[in-house]
């Protein structure tokens, strides 16, 4: 089964500056897909940057990117010119293909808990 | 695209009692998954429809768990003799073809057991 672990519970960061939340995950699949989710406080689970596996090229949202690292299998997100509604809680998400007769479901960690303050 | 709605927002009931919740789909999408999120942890999934189909559900969905997609469209989760253990946020999320594409979640409903 997979795994996905973010080993920062919480974290902190200045309006502005940048930031970096760790994600690492275990499969033995070669082709699959990855998420970073947002969730604001009582609000509504958000997508931030969707990653497919087989692409070399790390996806980019504004002011949101990432750094994959298959063989490492690490998935990082960097949040750049950091913003007081950035402040929320981040999950990332591991989904297997059908393909590989995996199931669509996605398998979250425990997230991480990111301030941004003034 | 209304966004995933799901109803109530929120449920209090005694336990040993029986809860229903609604899920409406955008509009669109052909796959609905169900997640349960406790407090401090990440939503973890129950269960998985495509169109009216339920293709897996998770080891979690004891047999006091029921979900329907009757038509493929809305999906309704039932939980029957609540525990306190059954106090959660329940999520909808839902995502159409090809495979891989991100899903959208509701707002959830907060169950409480008292």
């Amino acid at each position: 089964a997979q795994t996905v672990t973010q080993s920062q519970p919480e974290m902190s960061v200045q309006e502005a500056e940048t930031v970096t939340l760790s994600c690492t995950y275990d499969t033995s699949e070669n082709n699959y897909y990855l998420f970073w989710y947002k969730q604001p406080p009582s609000r509504q689970m958000i997508l931030v940057i969707r990653q497919e596996a087989y692409k070399q090229q790390n996806a980019t949202e504004n002011r949101f990117s990432v750094n994959f690292q298959k063989a490492a299998k690490s998935f990082s997100l960097k949040i750049s010119d950091s913003q007081l509604g950035d402040t929320a809680m981040y999950f990332c998400a591991f989904m297997s293909t059908s393909t590989q007769g995996g199931s669509e479901k996605l398998v979250f960690g425990k997230g991480t808990k990111l301030t941004v303050n003034p | 695209d209304t966004g995933v709605s799901q109803d109530p927002r929120h449920k209090i009931t005694k336990r040993g009692q029986n809860v229903t919740f609604r899920c409406d789909p955008i509009s669109e999408h052909n796959r609905l998954y169900w997640y349960r999120q406790t407090l401090g942890q990440g939503p973890e999934f129950l269960t998985y429809f495509q169109n009216e189909a339920q293709l897996e559900k998770s080891r979690l969905l004891s047999d006091r768990f029921s979900a329907e997609r009757p038509k493929g469209s809305f999906s309704t989760l039932e939980i029957q003799r609540t525990e306190q253990g059954d106090s959660a946020m329940y999520l909808c999320a839902s995502s159409h073809n090809p495979e891989g594409q991100p899903q959208h979640f509701g707002d959830g409903t907060r169950l409480s057991i008292l």
